[in-house]
């Protein structure tokens, strides 16, 4: 079965500081493909990144990085030098290996970012 | 610049009286789905067109209906909603071809649903 955790419901950091959202999925696919969205308090999701099953190099945009392990089955989101901006819900998702438009979400993780 | 447009952005309606939510898109993405969203739970898959083919989720109450008249347009019709429909729906598209690569899903701002 396909499955995305997202152990963290909830992170709480100060302005500045360094913060790791983690996701572990789990598939029997060989193909497959990995996102993150963002969803601030207006509600809207937004696309961050995509990354299929391989290309295991990490990915730096900006503050952010992804780090995709497959070792570990690990995707994990880490924002740099965090700015209030950032509090939101970021879910991670994993492609349903059965169709070509169906998402497996994870949970979601809220980050609050203080001043 | 508004990709994905969702009208209204809040709409509140009458417990059984039917509504009606738009989606429209200027990326000319051959897919759309309809989500409904409650209490920051991760979105839930309604339904979705593939171009013109109407694909819905097995699990998807009958109440909930579907129109696309054209590529750019799509409606969710909800015919007799209950207190428990109250959510974000939330409209999204993507380029799909069958057999290559899944591509990210762009989406709206969400109608967010109050059924009183």
């Amino acid at each position: 079965a396909q499955k995305v955790t997202q152990a963290q419901t909830e992170i709480s950091v100060v302005e500045k500081e360094d913060v790791t959202l983690d996701c572990v999925y789990e598939t029997r696919d060989t193909t497959y493909y990995l996102f993150w969205y963002k969803q601030p308090p207006s509600g809207e999701l937004v696309f961050l990144i995509r990354r299929n099953s391989f290309d295991e190099q990490n990915e730096i945009s900006g503050r952010y990085s992804w780090n995709f392990q497959k070792s570990t089955s690990s995707f994990n989101f880490t924002i740099t030098a965090s700015q209030v901006v950032d509090s939101a819900v970021y879910f991670c998702a994993l492609s349903k290996g059965d169709s070509n438009y169906q998402l497996i979400w994870g949970a979601g993780t809220k980050l609050i970012i203080k001043p | 610049d508004a990709m994905v447009i969702q009208n209204p952005r809040y709409q509140v309606t009458q417990f059984g009286k039917p509504v009606t939510l738009s989606c429209s898109q200027t990326l000319n993405h051959n897919v759309m789905y309809w989500y409904q969203q409650k209490s920051s739970q991760a979105p839930k898959l309604l339904f979705h067109y593939y171009d013109k083919d109407f694909n819905n989720e097995a699990d998807t109450p009958d109440n909930f209906q579907s129109r696309r008249p054209n590529t750019s347009f799509c409606f969710l019709d909800i015919r007799s909603p209950g207190l428990g429909d109250a959510a974000m729906y939330l409209c999204a598209t993507s380029r799909e071809s069958p057999g290559l690569a899944f591509y990210e899903q762009y989406f709206g701002p969400g109608t967010r649903l109050t059924v009183t």
